[in-house]
């Protein structure tokens, strides 16, 4: 049972386009919700993170929005590049340890 | 910056063979976790170390047993490999026990032929 819904499962967006990907998740007791860029060959590295007691988190071209009632939250992509192309995994974990749960990822490709 | 180091970064075993995964951790680090990547999966937690002990399990199987040692350096034993073991295998660190951000290598693919 996956227990981090992601979506979509890839995603073409245009050089300069938004790019928007998606994560819900069923526990409740989750309360730290990292994204991770991995690139082929790559392990995962930490791009942006976001508690629950805050809708919104920015840096720089990357945002975490967050509906804690809605046990959702996205990443979205501002003018995107050819560089951001990669593989994007949400994740999340509880406050009581630090194993990641992630979602199945999605492969993002930006074009010229 | 030093980061999180594996070894070797590929691997070639028959099935019904063991092998032995190394991870140095980023320095000042006490904490190690491995996870199993399939091929178009997301990555699976096996399980974590702080302070040389074993902090948290997950889906390991029996034939896998890891340990951290006391420079912190952690290595994953897998015995008697079986096909559906080929995959990427991830080492991360981080510093403390409940710190979320954790560092991943760049990990060995294991491949069992």
């Amino acid at each position: 049972q996956q227990q981090v819904k992601q979506s979509p499962q890839s995603l073409i967006v245009q050089k300069g386009g938004i790019s928007i990907i998606n994560c819900a998740y069923e526990n409740t007791a989750f309360d730290y919700f990292p994204w991770y860029q991995q690139f082929p060959g790559k392990g995962p590295a930490l791009l942006i993170a976001i508690r629950p007691d805050v809708s919104e988190k920015k840096e720089g071209r990357f945002t975490i929005s967050f509906n804690k009632s809605a046990k959702q939250f996205s990443l979205h992509i501002m003018d995107s590049q050819p560089g951001d192309s990669a593989t994007y995994f949400c994740a999340a974990n509880t406050g009581t340890a630090s194993k990641l749960t992630f979602g199945t990822g999605t492969r993002l490709q930006v074009t010229l | 910056a030093a980061g999180v180091i594996q070894s070797p970064r590929h691997l070639i075993k028959e099935k019904r063979e063991t092998a032995t995964l190394k991870c140095y951790p980023i320095p000042r680090h006490d904490t190690v976790y491995w996870y199993q990547q399939g091929p178009g999966q997301d990555p699976q937690f096996l399980i974590s170390f702080y302070e040389k002990m074993q902090s948290d399990k997950g889906s390991i199987p029996d034939r896998f047993s890891a340990q951290q040692f006391s420079d912190y350096h952690s290595e994953l034993n897998m015995s008697s490999l079986e096909l559906g073991d080929s995959a990427l295998y991830f080492c991360a660190s981080s510093h403390g026990r409940l710190n979320e951000k954790l560092f991943f290598g760049s990990g060995t693919q294991l491949s069992v032929l």
